[in-house]
């Protein structure tokens, strides 16, 4: 089983809403990602989550919020967004260390209106 | 300067061409290399990973040349179904924080009949 799965595949919001992307993976993996794509643009990573350790965060904004409830989850709460935040949100995750490959979940498309 | 720069494209080939596509990363303490396919709306896949030695899949050939912080890859006998842009990664091992994955803008290929 090599799959991430994210869920929703769609979400329409809010600025004033509250909400949760979710991201799961089987694998093992004890590295996980969340990335940003916007359209005709490569993924920006926003955080990484290291032995569901917070290790990297990419100057994220706090209304962006990462959490790692376990090692097979990686949620991304979402609050008070503003339109330019409509994005595909990737998730990916990886084993650790040299030669690592990272495989991806299919995304949310979030359109914040 | 960009950590890993592409040339954007598009490349619009025939079928049956060969078509090369360049890569440079700018920090020399980048660990591990792969090339993504990513289609139109959908996630990054892995097409390879990326080795000095030089490594080949199929139509497929990806090469390494650590000293001039280089990577490239080889399409032959391209077929419609390579159509979809291409993305170089470049894994920044930060030892305490875990793997950091970094793309470049991608590189648009169209194959036409």
């Amino acid at each position: 089983d090599t799959e991430v799965t994210q869920t929703p595949k769609h979400l329409v919001m809010g600025m004033t809403n509250k909400k949760s992307l979710k991201c799961e993976q089987h694998m093992g993996h004890r590295a996980m990602y969340w990335y940003k794509q916007k359209a005709k643009k490569p993924p920006e990573l926003m955080f990484v989550y290291s032995y569901e350790k917070l290790s990297i965060n990419e100057s994220v904004p706090s209304r962006f919020s990462p959490e790692c409830p376990n090692s097979s989850l990686l949620n991304l709460h979402l609050h008070a967004l503003q339109p330019e935040d409509s994005a595909l949100y990737l998730c990916a995750s990886s084993e650790q260390g040299l030669g690592m490959i990272a495989f991806f979940g299919q995304g949310t498309r979030l359109t914040v209106v | 300067r960009k950590e890993v720069e592409q040339d954007p494209g598009p490349f619009n080939v025939p079928e049956g061409a060969t078509v090369a596509f360049n890569c440079t990363y700018s920090n020399s303490a980048s660990q591990s290399f792969f090339w993504y396919r990513q289609d139109c709306r959908k996630e990054p896949k892995l097409l390879m990973s990326v080795y000095s030695s030089g490594n080949e899949d199929g139509r497929f050939t990806a090469q390494l040349n650590r000293a001039s912080q280089y990577i490239s890859l080889l399409i032959r006998d391209s077929k419609l179904s390579d159509s979809a842009t291409y993305l170089c990664v470049v894994n920044l091992i930060v030892l305490e924080y875990g793997n950091k994955l970094v793309f470049g803008a991608g590189t648009i290929l169209r194959v036409k009949s």
